[in-house]
């Protein structure tokens, strides 16, 4: 069974430009959640897609945007960067809305300059 | 809406001592409690979760949390540190039966332990 992975682990980005993060998510999960961890702080939750619709949405502004596949993988779209955007970003997969347990990738790393 | 509270950034112990690592949360509705461990440059990685049942749940690698509904806490205990179990450790919970199943987390606790 594979676990969830994140690519690329990590990225350096300038301020005003766009960042696609990928996520795929364990074998059998069908809901993805997106999570900024920003440095020494816990991670908040971003959004959430369940069956290719976002499904619940955290305090994060329009240009935070994501898709899910029909494989169930999912992105994540950061446009017009600015610098608190430096942060770890972490996907979480579940096998449904209800399920008690989330489990997390090792993490995407961006760096805004 | 939840919110948890992780009241120590930090606690150094030193090996083989017993540590507690404080969490509390506030809720107006049912919710599931997590411990998850982060090691330096990685992710989260499940540590333990309370759903219903015996408030005292325990994970393979020696540690234990105890639900207390009254004092609404979930302290995580280990009796005798490794050097190894160095890493964050945060406080989550979850709503049962919500909208989103979303984890709503604490500050993180780092455990520092020395030799």
């Amino acid at each position: 069974e594979t676990g969830v992975t994140q690519s690329p682990t990590h990225l350096i980005k300038t301020r005003g430009q766009q960042v696609t993060l990928r996520c795929s998510s364990q074998s059998g999960h069908n809901t993805v959640s997106w999570y900024q961890q920003a440095l020494g702080q816990g991670p908040q939750f971003i959004f959430q897609y369940y069956r290719e619709e976002e499904n619940g949405r955290g305090n994060f502004p329009p240009r935070f945007s994501g898709l899910q596949f029909p494989n169930y993988s999912s992105e994540l779209n950061v446009n017009a960067l600015e610098l608190d955007d430096s942060a770890l970003y972490l996907c979480a997969s579940s096998s449904g809305l209800n399920a008690d347990t989330q489990y997390f990738g090792p993490g995407t790393r961006l760096t805004v300059l | 809406a939840q919110s948890v509270t992780q009241l120590d950034s930090q606690v150094p112990v030193f090996e083989e001592a017993p540590v507690e690592l404080r969490c509390n949360y506030s809720s107006s509705v049912s919710v599931y409690l997590f411990w998850y461990v982060q090691y330096p440059n990685q992710g989260l990685q499940l540590l333990l979760k309370y759903l219903s049942g015996s408030t005292l749940v325990e994970s393979i690698n020696g540690f234990e949390a105890e639900f207390n509904k009254s004092q609404t806490s979930f302290h995580l205990r280990k009796p005798s540190v490794h050097i190894s179990d160095t890493a964050e450790y945060f406080c989550a919970v979850s709503e049962i039966g919500g909208a989103t199943n979303k984890l709503i987390f604490g500050t993180g606790t780092l455990l520092a332990v020395q030799p």
